[in-house]
């Protein structure tokens, strides 16, 4: 069935190190990625997307890398910083109004 | 501002009791969705609604039932046969093919 999954469910990273964090997606009809940042108690924040048309956006200190050969996605953060430190998910769409969210990877930032 | 809304923060129940959660959004959008999410998990959609007067059921529909009767308005209801409701239940709303855009959430107890 359909599925997004990701490969490391926890990442630890050093204050001012880059993140990278990995996504794999099975559904190659998909055409829309989104990544989330959840803080402990409140509701996911959107990030950043891409759509199928581009392998790469970059936001500020973020960039999205798609590679639709191999159906993976990830996010890579720069300079990590303290406030980094959350829950990340990636999502798919098909482009219609249902969206399928990964298990979430945790991101810890170490001082 | 416009945002979306969830209320009350925390809730606490019964064994036995039906509670009603609130999800309000002044963004236009058409689309809106219920999610759980249980400690360290992902997301899971309960039920979702593409437009005033209709719903869909999501992957964990039973013991959950939602109306739409206004646009701005998706609220859930958590029945008694809801066996294990313990859980944060995050509302979400979204334009067709695009990011959706979260609530706070509202912690649900059962006692």
């Amino acid at each position: 069935g359909e599925s997004v999954g990701l490969h490391l469910p926890t990442l630890s990273v050093q204050e001012g190190d880059n993140s990278i964090i990995n996504c794999a997606y099975s559904n190659s009809a998909s055409d829309y990625f989104i990544w989330y940042k959840q803080e402990s108690g409140k509701g996911p924040q959107f990030i950043i997307d891409i759509r199928s048309n581009m392998d790469k956006r970059q936001g500020q200190r973020v960039t999205v890398l798609l590679n639709k050969t191999v159906k993976h996605l990830s996010l890579q953060i720069a300079a990590t910083q303290p406030g980094d430190s959350a829950v990340y998910f990636c999502a798919e769409n098909t482009g219609g109004f249902k969206t399928i969210f990964g298990a979430g990877t945790r991101l810890f930032v170490k001082a | 501002d416009g945002g979306i809304t969830q209320s009350p923060k925390y809730l606490f129940r019964k064994e036995g009791q039906n509670v009603t959660l609130s999800c309000e959004q002044n963004l236009n959008h058409d689309a809106m969705y219920w999610y759980r999410q249980d400690p360290g998990q992902g997301l899971r959609l309960i039920y979702y609604s593409q437009i005033v007067n209709d719903f869909q059921k999501g992957d964990i529909a039973e013991g959950y039932s939602v109306s739409r009767e206004k646009k701005e308005s998706f609220p859930l209801t958590v029945t008694s046969a809801q066996k294990n409701p313990t859980a944060f239940y995050l509302c979400a709303s979204s334009i067709e093919g695009s990011e959706q855009f979260f609530g706070p959430g509202t912690r649900l107890t059962v006692l």
